[in-house]
Parts: C-alpha cells; sequence; structure tokens
C-alpha cells in the first residue's frame, strides 16, 4: 500500500512553453501533498504544501505564478511549471500523506523536467 | 530552528565491510527522523524511521540506525555492504508542528567497491 505516481517520469520542453505534472495517491486519501525539487547531486528542497480544496502554502523564494499548484481532489495533485526556462530544468518530486497514516509521507518516484 | 547535518558527503566502503553513514539533527522539540535511499534517477525510498520509540530502530534491507539523544545523532548502519547499497542517502527530521514539513540533509553518495 501507499503508492505514488507521478506522469510523466520525464519530459522535455521548449522555453517559454508550460508543463504540467501529476502526482496521484494510487491507494489512499491524500489529504495534503509536497513538492520538492531537487538540483543535479543536490538535496531535496521543499517547494509548496498544498491540501485538498485549498490553495497550496509555497517556501520562501518559491514564485507562487511560476508554479502553479492545483490539489482538487484527495488522490491528484498537478504542479505546473509556466513560461519555463532553462534554469527551471530539475527533478521534481512529489509526496503524499494523509490523516490516517501517523503523518508519513509517501514519495513518487519524481519528474524529470528538461527546458530547452 | 531545525536542521540535520550529515557530516560524510562521499563514503566509500568494501563490499561485505561495515557502513556507517552519520548524521547530526538540532531540533527544540522530540524530533521524527528518518533515513530515505535515492537510487540514480529513482525517487525516494524509506530505509527506517525513528518516532520516539525504541531508540534503536531496524529499517529495510540489514539497515539500522540509533537514537543518541545525548549527542544528537541518528547515524546509519549496515554490518555488511552489498553492491547494491551504492545509492545517496538521505537523513531527513520532521516537526509536527510545521504541517509535517520535512527537512533533508544534503545527502550521502555510498561507494560500494568489489
Amino acid at each position: 500500500g501507499a503508492v505514488v505516481s507521478q506522469h510523466p517520469s520525464w519530459v522535455i520542453c521548449k522555453s517559454g512553453t508550460s508543463v504540467k505534472i501529476e502526482c496521484r495517491s494510487l491507494d489512499f486519501q491524500a489529504t495534503t501533498m509536497f513538492w520538492y525539487r531537487q538540483f543535479p547531486k543536490q538535496s531535496l528542497m521543499l517547494m509548496a504544501t498544498s491540501n485538498e480544496g485549498s490553495k497550496a502554502t509555497y517556501e520562501q523564494g518559491v514564485e507562487k505564478d511560476k508554479f502553479l499548484i492545483n490539489h482538487a481532489s484527495l488522490t491528484l495533485s498537478t504542479l505546473t511549471v509556466t513560461s519555463a526556462h532553462p534554469e527551471d530544468s530539475s527533478f521534481y518530486i512529489c509526496s503524499a500523506t494523509s490523516s490516517g497514516r501517523t503523518g508519513e509521507q509517501y514519495f513518487g518516484p519524481g519528474t524529470r523536467l528538461t527546458v530547452t | 530552528a531545525q536542521s540535520v547535518t550529515q557530516l560524510d558527503s562521499h563514503v566509500s566502503v568494501s563490499e561485505g565491510t561495515p557502513v556507517l553513514l552519520r548524521c547530526n539533527y538540532s531540533s527544540s522539540y522530540s524530533p521524527s527522523l528518518f533515513w530515505y535511499v535515492q537510487h540514480p534517477n529513482k525517487g525516494l525510498q524509506l530505509l527506517l524511521k525513528y518516532t520516539s520509540a525504541a531508540t534503536l530502530v531496524k529499517g529495510i534491507n540489514g539497515f539500522e540506525a540509533e537514537f543518541k539523544k545525548s549527542e544528537t545523532s541518528f547515524h546509519l548502519t549496515k554490518p555488511s555492504a552489498h553492491m547494491s547499497d551504492a545509492a545517496e542517502y538521505f537523513c531527513v527530521v520532521r516537526r509536527r508542528e510545521y504541517g509535517n514539513k520535512l527537512v533533508f540533509g544534503a545527502g550521502t553518495i555510498l561507494r560500494v567497491k568489489s
């Protein structure tokens, strides 16, 4: 149990376009989802926290208008990178948790974004 | 404030020898501590977690970690390394009062030599 999926697993897009990444909890209801970013050879940095049905809470320094997060249901959160630039190229990882699972976060496999 | 420090960015061991990955934390409250492993281009896998129960925590794949409050440490160990253990390991601390946010250490890359 406690499986989190991400789609796509990798994506290449042109500079100036937008890309949407999906995060799904497959066998539990995720009351909270987290989005992380990982640059090459670096650790994970939390970008934002989203609760189902409410606006996401962004970490300091993360542009809300650039990284749009929607958590419309208890099993799906999306991250849209708008007007992507090469510096947005990174590994994006989501995690999900529910109130019934003692707050433990379950991580998706990640999405590799390359902006050309 | 809280943080987690992984003392070694790289560790190299020979197959069959013990593994020690060091982690120190700082937290004003009793923390929840985790070790995750990440293989190249893969997501994170939970190895083990400490949540104020037994101080010696056993995880998957033969790994274990000991919570030492007096030393504010949570080092990860394994008696005998396998080639498949080569990966990056993250020590992570969680604070419930901040909505279960996780703070990641910088990571330790484990290399296993044959």
